[in-house]
């Protein structure tokens, strides 16, 4: 039982260049997020898809892209790097959004990311 | 913002000490949870406490919350060098748009044998 899975581990880009990041869970899970991490500013939401089908802008969507493939799979794409995107990205799943207790988050193990 | 904030920033202690976190909000929340991140790792829940409940307990971590303060506490006693990480509260509120999480920036803990 993986949980949740997220590649590639590191990438290095240069500025201008596109990326997908990958994501996937095997928890059965109907929600599942991109977060970025950056020193001093805690976890970010850049996008989130509450069910298979659907997705919605976080926090700070600019510069992303997001695909739910399917429902266990959820993509996020650079579509254009820049130096500001250097950060960790997270990938997550939770069973439910909203507030009914089933929305404990499960995180992946991060995807650094440097911009140059 | 809607953020949590954790409170310290950053605390050591040595071994066999408790270690006390403090988690503040700005709006009326449905619960809220810790989370426990290692360096290099991604984030690891460790306790949700309901806004219908005042105290929670869970091996050595005790988190308290008050909804009238808008404020939380997680509180790990004999602590041990493992449970040096960094930790965040995440508040989950009404009304929100985006009906998730949002997290705090997290309290830095260094557990020194």
């Amino acid at each position: 039982n993986a949980g949740v899975t997220q590649t590639p581990k590191f990438q290095v880009l240069k500025t201008g260049q596109s990326m997908t990041l990958q994501c996937a869970q095997d928890m059965n899970h109907n929600s599942m997020y991109w977060y970025r991490q950056d020193p001093g500013m805690g976890l970010r939401l850049i996008y989130y898809s509450a069910s298979e089908g659907t997705t919605d802008k976080g926090e700070v969507p600019n510069g992303y892209n997001v695909s739910r493939l399917n429902k266990r799979e959820f993509s996020l794409r650079l579509e254009s790097a820049a130096p500001s995107q250097t950060s960790v990205y997270f990938c997550a799943s939770s069973e439910a959004l909203g507030d009914r207790g089933r929305n404990t988050i499960y995180f992946g193990e991060g995807s650094w990311l440097t911009v140059v | 913002s809607q953020q949590g904030e954790e409170d310290p920033q950053a605390l050591s202690i040595q071994e066999g000490e408790n270690a006390t976190m403090n988690c503040s909000y700005k709006t009326s929340i449905n619960n809220l949870q810790w989370y426990r991140q290692n360096s290099g790792r991604g984030l690891v829940h460790l306790i949700l406490i309901r806004s219908n409940e005042r105290e929670k307990h869970s091996g050595r971590l005790r988190v308290t919350l008050d909804t009238s303060k808008k404020s939380s506490s997680l509180l790990i006693t004999a602590s041990r060098a493992a449970d040096t990480a960094s930790y965040f509260c995440a508040t989950a509120f009404y009304g929100g748009s985006q009906g998730n999480l949002i997290f705090g920036k997290g309290t830095k803990l260094s557990v020194k044998p």
